[in-house]
C-alpha cells in the first residue's frame, strides 16, 4: 500500500481481555517495528522483525505481549490479560531494509488502546 | 545504551520568530540522528536525518539541524515559525542500526 496501515485506530477493552492490533506495512518493506507511546512520552521500542522472524524483542514489557509476522508482511501485536497500564498508542513502522544506519522508518497513525 | 534528552517539553514562540528545539544524545558509537514531527492523530513523519558527511542537515518545511559531536547535540531550528508548525517534535538516535531510541518529545505552540 501507499503507507503503513494500522487497525483498529481505536480499541476500548476491559481489564483482563485479549487484544489484537494489526499492522500492514508498505509493500516490499522487509523490516517492521512496533513501538508504544504513552501519554506525554516518546515512542518506546517493543519489537522488530526482519522478514518473518523477530530479530529483537527486547522491548516487550512482559510475557503478556507477543507479536507475529507469519508471512513477512502483515504483523499482529497480541496482548493477553490486558491491564490498565497497557493503555497507550501502539505505533507500527516499516522500512525498506534494516541495513547499517540510516533507518528511515515510515510510521502508521497508530492504534489507540484504552483498557478500562 | 543510547539515549536522547529533549530540553523543554513545551516550547512556545510567536509566528515569524525563530524556532529552536534542543536535543542531546548519548552514544558510544557514531550516531545516526533523526527528527520526527507528529501532528494530532497522525503518524510520525521524518523531518530530517543525519548519517555521515555534512553536519548541517536540511529537512522539509524549512527546518534544519546541526550535528555537533563535541556537544553531543542535534538541535532543530527554523528561522521563521509558521502556524502550521504547531506539533509534537521527537528527536531520535539509531541504536545498533536496528531500532530508534526517541526522546520524550517537545510540543511546539505558535502564537499569532
Amino acid at each position: 500500500g501507499a503507507g503503513v496501515s494500522q487497525t483498529p485506530s481505536n480499541k476500548v477493552t476491559e481489564k483482563g481481555k485479549y487484544v489484537e492490533l494489526r499492522c500492514d506495512p508498505i509493500s516490499g518493506h522487509t523490516a517492521l517495528y512496533w513501538y508504544r507511546q504513552s501519554l506525554g512520552q516518546g515512542p518506546e521500542f517493543l519489537i522488530y522483525f526482519q522478514g518473518t522472524g523477530a530479530a529483537d524483542d527486547s522491548g516487550l514489557p512482559n510475557d503478556r505481549f507477543f507479536a507475529v509476522r507469519p508471512e513477512g508482511s502483515v504483523s499482529t501485536l497480541k496482548i493477553q490479560r490486558t491491564e490498565r497500564g497497557d493503555s497507550a498508542v501502539y505505533l507500527c513502522a516499516s522500512s525498506l531494509s534494516a541495513g547499517a544506519g540510516a533507518n528511515v522508518l515510515t510510521f502508521g497513525a497508530g492504534s489507540r488502546l484504552t483498557v478500562l | 545504551a543510547q539515549s536522547v534528552t529533549q530540553l523543554g517539553s513545551h516550547v512556545s514562540v510567536s509566528e515569524g520568530a525563530l524556532v529552536l528545539l534542543r536535543c542531546n544524545y548519548s552514544s558510544s558509537v557514531p550516531p545516526y540522528l533523526f527528527w520526527y514531527v507528529q501532528y494530532p492523530n497522525q503518524g510520525l513523519q521524518l523531518l530530517l536525518k543525519y548519517t555521515t558527511g555534512a553536519t548541517l542537515v536540511k529537512g522539509i518545511n524549512g527546518f534544519e539541524a546541526e550535528f555537533k559531536k563535541s556537544e553531543t547535540s542535534f538541535h532543530l531550528t527554523k528561522p521563521s515559525a509558521h502556524m502550521s508548525d504547531a506539533a509534537e517534535y521527537f528527536c531520535a538516535v539509531s541504536e545498533g542500526a536496528q531500532k530508534l531510541v526517541f526522546g520524550q518529545g517537545t510540543r511546539l505552540t505558535i502564537n499569532p
